[in-house]
């Protein structure tokens, strides 16, 4: 079955530099690749997603890329501020089966 | 408020208890699925169901049990045989079992044994 590793598990950036979260994933018929933001003690709510047929796609200051040749993909965050501290997770779906999630990445940005 | 419900918002439940969570949602969605969370950690699988009056075990199923008579519930039932429930439950629907598609999440539950 799919498995999707998530690095780093913990980043700090300064208010206003970028962050970047890699994701990997093991099947190749994954084609569908959502990003989830949850703030302590919220639910996770979807930030950003990407199909397979797409390399990277942009909203404001977030944006996914993806190579499916090598079976990874991330999430950039550009200009970070203090709300964008979260936990961050990645997914990856096989088609027809269900969300599998990295372990997830707990952003902090500094002020 | 994204259209997926858990009730409660916290639950207590002493040793040996059977407790059930809540899961409605009113957005038509064909699958649900239930996750558990633990601090720090990630979102693991316990059941889903992409259909009414079906489901599946999920990567972490024992000592849970689930029912789908109504396409809007979903319900989970923490049984006795869990033997450490305590834990951060979500319940998340989609619109068609996986593929493709969105994700919503209810707002949890959390569960604590006392």
């Amino acid at each position: 079955g799919e498995n999707v590793e998530q690095h780093p598990s913990t980043l700090s950036v300064q208010e206003g530099d970028s962050a970047v979260i890699k994701c990997t994933y093991s099947d190749s018929a994954s084609n569908y690749f959502p990003w989830y933001k949850q703030e302590l003690g919220k639910r996770p709510q979807l930030i950003i997603d990407i199909r397979s047929n797409v390399g990277e796609k942009k909203d404001q200051r977030i944006a996914v890329t993806l190579n499916k040749t090598a079976k990874h993909f991330s999430l950039h965050i550009t200009e970070t501020q203090p709300e964008d501290s979260a936990v961050y997770f990645c997914a990856a779906t096989p088609y027809g089966q269900n969300f599998v999630f990295g372990p997830g990445t707990r952003l902090s940005v500094l002020p | 408020d994204g259209g997926i419900t858990q009730s409660p918002k916290y639950l207590f439940r002493k040793e040996g208890q059977n407790v059930t969570l809540s899961c409605e949602q009113n957005l038509n969605h064909d699958a649900m699925y239930w996750y558990r969370q633990d601090p720090g950690q990630g979102l693991r699988l316990i059941y889903y169901s992409q259909i009414v009056n079906d489901f599946q075990k999920g990567d972490i199923a024992e000592g849970y049990s689930v029912s789908r008579e109504k396409k809007e519930s979903f319900p989970l039932t923490v049984t006795s045989a869990q033997k450490n429930p305590t834990a951060f439950y979500l319940c998340a629907s989609s619109s068609t079992g996986g593929m493709n598609t969105e994700a919503f999440f209810g707002q949890g539950t959390r569960l604590t044994v006392v």
